[in-house]
């Protein structure tokens, strides 16, 4: 079975600090990860995902995640947050032999000035 | 570029009402889901489908059911409405399946039970 967990409800960062956003899965093979974003009253958005290759992977806005085997990790980073990256944030994960994405519970991002 | 087009964007419903959430595509991607949001509990998958003619259970399909006659469409009829089922729901569609590709998703559907 695949799982992933996000184990902060929120995290709090303050404009031009970084950020880092956490999330460890579990699968039984090497995994898809993923990152979305979600903003008010709105769908889903694709954020970056690792397959393989580099263990750090770039997306959309300046965000960034690295993957780390060892630790089963794959947390979301931004060198310097901006108040409109204030969102709900979801890792998902994939075994190569599943046919679905396993999504965190999500972690809501504020940036405040 | 409509993308993901999920309608209607609110509903209030009675218990024991029924109704069909609609969903469309316009990307021709094979693969389309249906998930429920719930506070803190992320997103559950409740159906998907691989292609025209052909759906599967997801994690939470009860007291739902899904058809798939078209490509481009994947509605999700709700037969007897229950307070359990008050969500946002969320459709997605994604090219060839959902390991490497990424899942693009409508704006959601905002369903109450009273």
């Amino acid at each position: 079975a695949q799982s992933v967990a996000q184990p902060e409800d929120q995290v709090n960062v303050a404009e031009g600090n970084p950020l880092t956003v956490k999330c460890t899965y579990s699968v039984s093979g090497n995994p898809y990860l993923f990152w979305y974003v979600q903003y008010p009253n709105r769908g889903l958005q694709f954020l970056l995902k690792y397959i393989t290759g580099d263990n750090l992977v770039k997306g959309s806005y300046g965000f960034e995640a690295e993957f780390n085997k060892s630790q089963t990790s794959f947390h979301l980073k931004k060198p310097s947050a901006l108040v409109s990256d204030s969102a709900l944030y979801f890792c998902a994960v994939r075994d190569p032999t599943a046919s679905k994405l396993t999504f965190g519970t999500g972690t809501r991002l504020q940036v405040t000035l | 570029n409509a993308g993901v087009t999920q309608t209607p964007k609110f509903r209030i419903l009675k218990i024991g009402q029924s109704m069909t959430l609609q969903c469309a595509q316009d990307m021709n991607h094979n693969y389309m889901y249906w998930y429920r949001q719930d506070p803190g509990m992320g997103l559950k998958l409740i159906y998907y489908s691989v292609g025209a003619g052909i759906t599967d259970k997801g994690e939470v399909p009860n007291g739902y059911n899904v058809s798939r006659s078209t490509t481009e469409d994947f509605p999700l009829r709700l037969e007897l409405a229950a307070p359990s089922q008050t969500s946002v729901y969320f459709c997605a569609s994604s090219l060839q399946g959902s390991s490497k590709n990424i899942q693009y998703f409508g704006a959601g559907t905002r369903l109450s039970v009273l």
